[in-house]
């Protein structure tokens, strides 16, 4: 079925690991987003794409790293992982022109301990 | 700076006693103010997109109004299935790429 998915949806690692969440989507949008959820602090945006091989930084970048290398494809990684990150990550999308309103996926629940 | 602010953070209600979430924000000029529901362990649901004040969206037993200062939803005759968070979010005109969530409101409708 078409849309955007992630994966893992349930992830546990330890502190100082290496963590990889994926992020695909089927609709060819150009922008592509990755958020952390947090009670107290809503939805904070990590980093964003325009395009392949264009990203950005957003509010909360610090200890992530992204590529895109495939316009479908925007993977969220961290480095060295804190119990800090522990939280929902969401990645999101949109297209272009007039309709800028983003399309969430599923979100991945990482547990560091 | 940018902000969005979302109240109240909780309402509960009876099946059918209609009522109103606020949105209010701070933007430097505005692109886009959306509207999504979110339901627990899920990621956000898109619900409307509001451009301009004056502007009015509906969906069902939804409406999104829009002003120059904040947007309401409001609910009519809801339903437990209207049970949800409800995220507002900003789309700055000078800076596109980046969307301003508010915290939410918490909705419970009781049967």
């Amino acid at each position: 079925d078409a849309g955007i998915t992630q994966s893992p949806r349930y992830k546990i690692t330890e502190t100082g690991r290496q963590v990889t969440l994926m992020c695909h989507q089927t609709w060819s949008h150009s922008y592509m987003f990755w958020y952390r959820q947090d009670l107290g602090h809503g939805l904070r945006l990590i980093y964003y794409s325009a395009a392949a091989d264009i990203t950005d930084k957003g509010e909360v970048p610090d200890g992530y790293v992204v590529s895109r290398s495939k316009t479908e494809n925007f993977p969220l990684t961290l480095e060295s992982a804190t119990r800090s990150q522990t939280s929902v990550y969401f990645c999101a999308s949109s297209g272009t022109g007039r309709r800028y309103e983003q399309y969430f996926g599923p979100g991945t629940r990482l547990t560091v301990t | 700076e940018d902000q969005v602010t979302q109240s109240p953070e909780a309402l509960r209600l009876q099946e059918g006693e209609s009522s109103s979430l606020n949105c209010s924000y701070t933007v430097s000029g505005l692109r886009g103010l959306f509207w999504y529901r979110q339901d627990p362990g899920k990621g956000p649901e898109f619900l409307f997109t509001l451009y301009s004040a004056g502007e009015e969206k509906e969906k069902e037993r939804l409406k999104a109004t829009l002003t120059k200062k904040e947007s309401f939803l409001h609910i009519t005759a809801p339903k437990p299935e209207d049970s949800a968070t409800y995220l507002c979010a900003v789309q700055a005109r000078n800076n596109f790429n980046k969307f301003y969530f508010g915290s939410g409101t918490k909705l419970n409708v009781k049967p």
